[in-house]
């Protein structure tokens, strides 16, 4: 079954604490991005990524964190410095971010993390 | 920066009419795409359209594309119930950029 994972569904934060959302695919995409979802708002890109190794930030990428060491997993820390954290969080992957081709920059979505704050 | 903005931001209609929702977006794209967002769940990719294409179709969804007055519009003919859901419109600029959505519309179909 291909597709994205994000785990947890629902994650609860602390004050002060830096929490990971995991997010795995197995769709053999090169291309993977992280977006926070506010009530009612639309994405806000966090970070994304092209290739293994490479990262790049968003428009709100303050008070987060992304590594890229394996091709199907891009997690997302939200550090204590974000003080604002409490959103719905969906990661998404593509055969690749950019070029003309249809295919290429159609984006799958994970089924979302839903973070709260104690 | 969101590039696209969603037009009305919820409609509501009855079941088997049409739904109509517009995006406007402000730089020159190579492909404006379309998804639908289930409450609470992640976004599904609905159609691409092309910057050189005028009209698409796919069951029964069709969007346009006028690129002079950089706008879109989804059609969804027959609506069902389970047509509820949020739309949303993403762009991609000419460009190594990834998509950039819009805030969406909320879609209601009654019953």
């Amino acid at each position: 079954d291909g597709g994205i994972t994000q785990s947890p569904k629902y994650l609860f934060r602390k004050e002060g604490q830096n929490v990971t959302l995991s997010c795995e695919q197995n769709l053999n995409h090169d291309a993977m991005y992280w977006y926070r979802q506010d009530p009612g708002q639309g994405l806000r890109l966090i970070y994304y990524s092209q290739i293994v190794n490479d990262f790049q930030k968003g428009d709100i990428a303050e008070g987060y964190s992304v590594s890229r060491e394996k091709k199907e997993s891009f997690p997302l820390t939200v550090t204590s410095a974000q003080k604002n954290p409490t959103a719905f969080y969906l990661c998404a992957s593509s055969i690749a971010a950019s070029g003309a081709g249809e295919a290429k920059n159609i984006q799958y979505f994970g089924a979302g993390t839903r973070l709260s704050v104690l | 920066s969101q590039q696209g903005e969603e037009d009305p931001q919820a409609l509501s209609i009855q079941e088997g009419e049409n739904a109509t929702m517009n995006c406007s977006y402000k730089t020159s794209i190579n492909n404006l795409q379309w998804y639908r967002q289930n409450s609470g769940r992640g976004l599904v990719h609905l159609i691409l359209i092309r910057s050189n294409e005028r009209e698409k179709h796919s069951g029964r969804l069709r969007v346009t594309l006028d690129t002079s007055k950089k706008s879109s519009s989804l059609l969804i003919t027959a609506s069902r119930a389970a047509d509820t859901a949020s739309y949303f419109c993403a762009t991609r600029n000419s460009g190594n950029t990834p998509l950039v959505f819009g805030k969406g519309t909320r879609l209601s179909v009654i019953a």
